[in-house]
């Protein structure tokens, strides 16, 4: 596909359970953002990757949140020990890698911690 | 980055100009005005981006005010499918590429 995929689209966890949330870019881009979304709010940025380099987590919550980016193309968000309060739309995002360039966002991973 | 203030909601006739205004009065001399908006259920998408000047593009038009402490996001002929939440965001030249977004205004666009 031509844009940015997120897996799985929708994921219950108990609370203490570990998640995985995928996201694909789009081919090519070098800049990778995962947000936050909680309900009704506006996305807070969480963590950012330059290729394989994650350059800015200044927003993980916490240590329970984890991103990688090996190879620099597919990334993975993992939240260990789960908490209500991680209940939110997480949202990834790329781009070609310029601080001006258009950021392209896919559908989001709802997370339901009960 | 500077801060920004939105309407948290505002309505509009299908087929009528929707004007969507947005204040940052404390913006500086190389901070961009951008606009993204996000469609129920899905993820945010980009609009349209300025410095100064006035710009078009085929969703929006932006007017910035010559001080630049506010702007006005203009979608032309409103229809149905632009009912979304619109963010205005002030992004500094050569700055962080993380989006800093407010909590936007809601705009629904009526029959």
């Amino acid at each position: 596909g031509a844009g940015v995929s997120q897996s799985p689209r929708y994921k219950v966890a108990k609370r203490g359970q570990d998640v995985a949330l995928r996201c694909d870019p789009i081919s090519g881009h070098v800049s990778l953002f995962w947000y936050q979304q909680a309900l009704g709010q506006g996305p807070e940025f969480l963590t950012y990757f330059q290729n394989e380099a994650q350059l800015d987590k200044s927003g993980l919550p916490s240590d329970r949140f984890f991103a990688e980016r090996p190879e620099g193309s597919v990334s993975t968000l993992k939240i260990q020990r789960t908490q209500q309060e991680d209940s939110a739309v997480y949202l990834c995002a790329s781009s070609l890698g310029f601080w001006d360039n258009e950021q392209f966002f896919g559908p989001g991973t709802r997370l339901t911690v009960l | 980055d500077a801060k920004t203030t939105q309407p948290p909601s505002m309505d509009c006739a299908e087929g009528r100009a929707a004007n969507l205004p947005c204040n940052h009065s404390t913006i500086s001399g190389n901070e961009y005005v951008y606009w993204y908006r996000q469609i129920h259920s899905q993820g945010p998408q980009y609009i349209i981006h300025g410095l100064k000047n006035n710009e078009t593009n085929e969703m929006a038009s932006l007017i910035i005010t010559e001080d630049r402490k506010s702007s006005t996001l203009i979608l032309p002929h409103a229809t149905l499918r632009d009912t979304a939440v619109y963010y205005c965001i002030v992004r500094s030249q050569g700055g962080s590429e993380k989006l800093v977004f407010g909590k936007g205004t809601k705009l629904t666009v009526n029959p």
